[in-house]
């Protein structure tokens, strides 16, 4: 079945480390999609990436960093000039058809990555 | 700017009852909206989307929404709730991010508990 894997879905980190989460999607989609989630204020976009070897901020992309040098694969890195980084993180993929209304422009999500900063 | 208002933090409603969900959002444009659903500690799942055409929508598990240009909601309901239905619940609406990418901007979302 094709979806989206994100791993691990449990990670600690010691403060002043970077950690690497993985998003491997097997849809054959274009888009990519990097949120992050913390109680109370829903899912705020972190990254995105259109194409292979593209990609744009978001919303919060402070102290973080991405790369996607394969269609398939988006992994997000959280560096230690994210001042919070415990959050729940979600990636999420869209068959980019082109602008709304098309049936295609949905996301995918993963199941996510717990990362706890300790 | 875009944004979308989820006014209920929580809500609490007997297995068997019925349901309704606010949502409430501002765009400038025709808006594309959706409805999400995530169980703890999981990814979100589509319930329903609305791009176009008949302002009811149907989705999975029993949901639908109606979309209300006037009052710029789109609120989600379910005649008899689950205990299954147990879990948090997300309005989106959809943006242009430029070229032909879009992104999606959710509310803070309802975690709705059922009680047996």
């Amino acid at each position: 079945d094709g979806g989206i894997t994100q791993s691990p879905k449990y990670l600690f980190r010691k403060e002043g480390q970077n950690v690497t989460l993985s998003c491997e999607q097997n849809l054959n989609h274009d888009a990519m999609y990097w949120y992050r989630q913390d109680p109370g204020q829903g899912l705020r976009l972190i990254y995105y990436s259109q194409i292979v070897n593209d990609f744009q901020k978001g919303d919060i992309a402070e102290g973080y960093s991405v790369s996607r040098e394969k269609k398939e694969s988006f992994p997000l890195t959280v560096t230690s000039a994210q001042k919070n980084p415990t959050a729940f993180y979600l990636c999420a993929s869209l068959e980019d058809r082109g602008p709304y209304p098309s049936g295609a422009n949905v996301l995918t999500f993963g199941a996510g990555s717990r990362l706890t900063v300790l | 700017a875009q944004s979308v208002t989820q006014p209920d933090i929580h809500i609490t409603v007997s297995e068997g009852a019925s349901l309704e969900l606010r949502c409430n959002y501002s765009y400038g444009a025709t808006p594309y909206l959706f409805w999400y659903v995530q169980s703890p500690g999981q990814g979100l799942q589509l319930l329903l989307k609305y791009f176009s055409g008949d302002t009811l929508v149907q989705g999975i598990k029993g949901f639908e929404a109606e979309f209300k240009r006037s009052q710029s909601s789109f609120n989600l309901r379910k005649p008899s709730v689950h205990w299954s239905d147990a879990a948090e619940y997300f309005c989106a609406v959809g943006a242009f991010l430029g070229g032909a990418t879009n992104k999606l901007i959710f509310g803070t979302g309802t975690l709705l508990a059922v009680q047996p």
